[in-house]
């Protein structure tokens, strides 16, 4: 059983206008929240998280948002740039004594020019 | 280093061979992480490190996969009798500190794995 869903494997925006990504888990032990963006042929990278205590972080462009009662989770991107083009990963930990990440299986987003 | 780097980027084996795939964390990461990436899937735990000692193995999916930190920096992931099914990128990440709430782990490019 996934604990960590993408239900959207891909999205389309046009450039400039806001992205959103959505992700849904189903354990509520999950206490730290993260999102990694990945290019073909290259390991995932670090772009922003949260911590459970909170329902909101942002860093530039990037904005997360956390909604503890429907375990959901959303990122968005504004304005949205031909470079965001990648997979997006949700992921989450809190569980294990190594607290490993719990991944979604991604959202290829294309950003178009 | 700059990053994680992991070799080689692809390996090619017959099923039945043994490989060894190597990762070289951030230096000075204290935390070191061993994950599988089916393809169009998320990455999946294997096994963590706390400096040399192997402190969860939990993800390993089978006896076939051991996994070495002798000296609390390089890692090896060793692959015994390889099977088609062991085809996947297996990613490496570490962290500075110690498991913990706010760790943020950083991957290297990963090794793509490919048994025929």
């Amino acid at each position: 059983d996934q604990q960590v869903k993408q239900n959207s494997p891909s999205l389309s925006v046009q450039e400039g206008r806001i992205s959103i990504l959505n992700c849904d888990y189903t354990n509520s032990m999950f206490d730290y929240f993260l999102w990694y963006k990945k290019y073909p042929a290259e390991g995932p990278t670090f772009l922003i998280s949260i911590s459970s205590i909170k329902d909101k972080n942002e860093d530039g462009r990037f904005t997360v948002f956390l909604n503890k009662s429907a375990k959901h989770l959303s990122l968005h991107i504004v304005p949205s740039q031909p470079g965001d083009s990648a997979v997006y990963f949700c992921a989450a930990s809190g569980t294990g004594s190594a607290r490993q990440l719990t991944f979604g299986s991604g959202t290829q987003l294309t950003v178009l020019p | 280093g700059a990053g994680v780097s992991q070799s080689p980027r692809y390996k090619v084996a017959k099923r039945g061979q043994d490989v060894a795939l190597r990762c070289d964390p951030i230096s000075g990461h204290v935390s070191l992480f061993w994950y599988q990436q089916a393809l169009g899937q998320g990455p999946e735990f294997l096994t963590y490190f706390q400096n040399e000692a192997q402190l969860d193995k939990s993800g390993l999916p089978s006896d076939r996969f051991f996994a070495e930190r002798p000296e609390g920096s390089v890692s090896t992931l060793k692959i015994q009798r390889t099977q088609q099914e062991d085809s996947a990128v297996y990613l490496c990440a570490s962290s500075l500190t110690v498991a913990g709430p706010t760790n943020i782990q950083y991957f290297g490019a990963g090794t793509r794995l490919s048994v025929l």
